[in-house]
C-alpha cells in the first residue's frame, strides 16, 4: 500500500533555532501534500497545503514566514519551523493524497509524524 | 467555513460493549472519511463513504453516511481492547479538496 515517511520522527531544539521536517511519498507521486499540527489530546489542525511547483497555501492564522514550506519534487515536501519557540512544540504530521481507482475522491495517507519539542 | 463536529469526545466502555461515535457537518459533504489514531501514533485511514445513505462494514465496524450527506456514524460491535484509540471523521466538500477533521472521539476499552 501507499506509504508516506517523515523525518525526523522526533526532535528537540533550543528556542530561536530552526527545524526542518521532511515528508516523502515512497511509492506514489503527490503534487499536493498537507501539513497538520496536533496538540496533545486534540484533533489535527490543517496548517497549509504544499503544492509542487508553486507556493504553499496557508490556513488562516498560520504565519507563512514562520512555517516555511517547500515542495521540492513530486515526492518530497519540507516544513521548516523558523525561530522556534516553546509554544511551537507539537506533533507535526504530513499527508499525501492518492487518487484510487473507482471513487472520484482522494484517500489521505499520513506520515508517522514528527514530535517537536522546543526548550 | 466548514465545520465538522464529533461526539462524544470521550467514551470508556467495558470489553464486549458496543460503541458509537457521531459526526455532523455544517455543510453538505462530497465524501467522509474515518481514521483511527492509536496513542502515540498517526492517523490511519479506515474507510471512505461517498454515496448518500451508504453503509459499509468492516468486521465489527459499521460506517454510515446520512441521506443528506451531512452526518455520519461509526459503530463498533462488541469492543475489544485493540479498539482503543481516537477515531476521527473528516469531510470534504469536493472529492479533491482539503479535509476538515472532527475533534475525534477517544475510546478506552477496559478488559
Amino acid at each position: 500500500g501507499a506509504v508516506v515517511s517523515q523525518h525526523p520522527s522526533w526532535v528537540i531544539c533550543k528556542s530561536g533555532t530552526s527545524v526542518k521536517i521532511e515528508c516523502r511519498s515512497l511509492d506514489f507521486q503527490a503534487t499536493t501534500m498537507f501539513w497538520y499540527r496536533q496538540f496533545p489530546k486534540q484533533s489535527l489542525m490543517l496548517m497549509a497545503t504544499s503544492n509542487e511547483g508553486s507556493k504553499a497555501t496557508y490556513e488562516q492564522g498560520v504565519e507563512k514566514d514562520k512555517f516555511l514550506i517547500n515542495h521540492a519534487s513530486l515526492t518530497l515536501s519540507t516544513l521548516t519551523v523558523t525561530s522556534a519557540h516553546p509554544e511551537d512544540s507539537s506533533f507535526y504530521i504530513c499527508s499525501a493524497p492518492r487518487r484510487l481507482a473507482g471513487p472520484s475522491t482522494d484517500t489521505q495517507y499520513f506520515g508517522p509524524g514528527t514530535r517537536l519539542t522546543v526548550l | 467555513g466548514q465545520q465538522v463536529m464529533q461526539i462524544p469526545q470521550y467514551q470508556h466502555v467495558q470489553e464486549g460493549e458496543d460503541f458509537t461515535t457521531y459526526c455532523n457537518s455544517s455543510t453538505t459533504l462530497s465524501n467522509i472519511q474515518w481514521y483511527k489514531q492509536r496513542p502515540g501514533g498517526h492517523p490511519v485511514f479506515l474507510i471512505q463513504l461517498v454515496k448518500s445513505g451508504e453503509v459499509k462494514k468492516q468486521k465489527r465496524l459499521t460506517f454510515q453516511f446520512g441521506e443528506a450527506k451531512k452526518n455520519s456514524s461509526l459503530h463498533i460491535t462488541a469492543t475489544q481492547t485493540t479498539d482503543v484509540g481516537t477515531y476521527f471523521c473528516a469531510g470534504s466538500r469536493s472529492g479533491y479538496s482539503t479535509l476538515t477533521f472532527g475533534k475525534g472521539t477517544m475510546l478506552l476499552v477496559s478488559p
